[in-house]
């Protein structure tokens, strides 16, 4: 069965800590992996697209990289600005699955 | 680029009316439109599925007489909720997929309130 899980659940940081978001997945024939940043009350705002193993990408304090089981998403020195649910995706066929997000906060 | 928009942003309801939302891709062409329901700190859970032009295609234990889904042109698809009942309030999203690509770009939402 296809699997999307996110870790953690929710993550608090100070302005300018950095860390890292995981989003691991079992899906058969992987068609592309997608991340989304969602505010409270708004639709999800389309991230990065990552299509194979070994693949980054970059937005400005964001960094996504893909492997064979799973996705991190990197945030470089964040500010309260990127405080949102990063939700996971991936494609199989025309579908989402979608994980169940990480809660991140940014302290000032 | 690939702006999708949901009319309307909130609606309150009678139990027992039906409400129609509507979206639209702005900027391009969509050849698949999707339909979500997200429950209070939740994710996203997958009600259908349309493409233009055809039947949607339902999720399991989504009932296909109650949403109602039309997808008529390449940047319109619509969703009827008939009959609602109070369990039907929710935040209803969706999104659109144009070519080349499986990205899906999402509308703001709509929030569904029944009284």
């Amino acid at each position: 069965e296809d699997q999307v899980t996110q870790s953690p659940e929710a993550l608090r940081l100070q302005e300018g800590e950095s860390s890292s978001l995981n989003c691991s997945y079992t899906v058969s024939g992987l068609r592309g992996l997608f991340w989304y940043r969602q505010d409270p009350g708004k639709g999800p705002e389309f991230l990065f697209t990552l299509y194979s193993a070994g693949e980054e990408k970059e937005k400005e304090r964001l960094k996504a990289t893909l492997t064979k089981k799973e996705s991190f998403l990197h945030i470089t020195a964040p500010k309260p600005e990127d405080s949102a649910t990063y939700l996971c995706a991936v494609s199989r066929g025309q579908n989402f699955v979608f994980g169940p997000g990480t809660r991140l906060s940014v302290l000032p | 680029g690939a702006v999708v928009s949901q009319h309307p942003s909130r609606v309150i309801c009678k139990s027992g009316t039906s409400v129609k939302i509507e979206c639209r891709s702005l900027d391009f062409q969509a050849t698949t439109m999707f339909w979500y329901r997200q429950f209070p700190k939740q994710s996203l859970m997958l009600m259908a599925t349309s493409n233009e032009g055809s039947k949607a295609t339902y999720e399991q234990g989504v009932e296909k007489d109650k949403f109602l889904i039309n997808h008529a042109s390449l940047t319109l698809s619509t969703l009827t909720v008939t009959s609602a009942h109070p369990e039907d309030s929710s935040f209803y999203i969706c999104s659109a997929r144009g070519v080349p690509g499986y990205e899906q770009y999402f509308g703001p939402g709509t929030r569904l309130t029944v009284t």
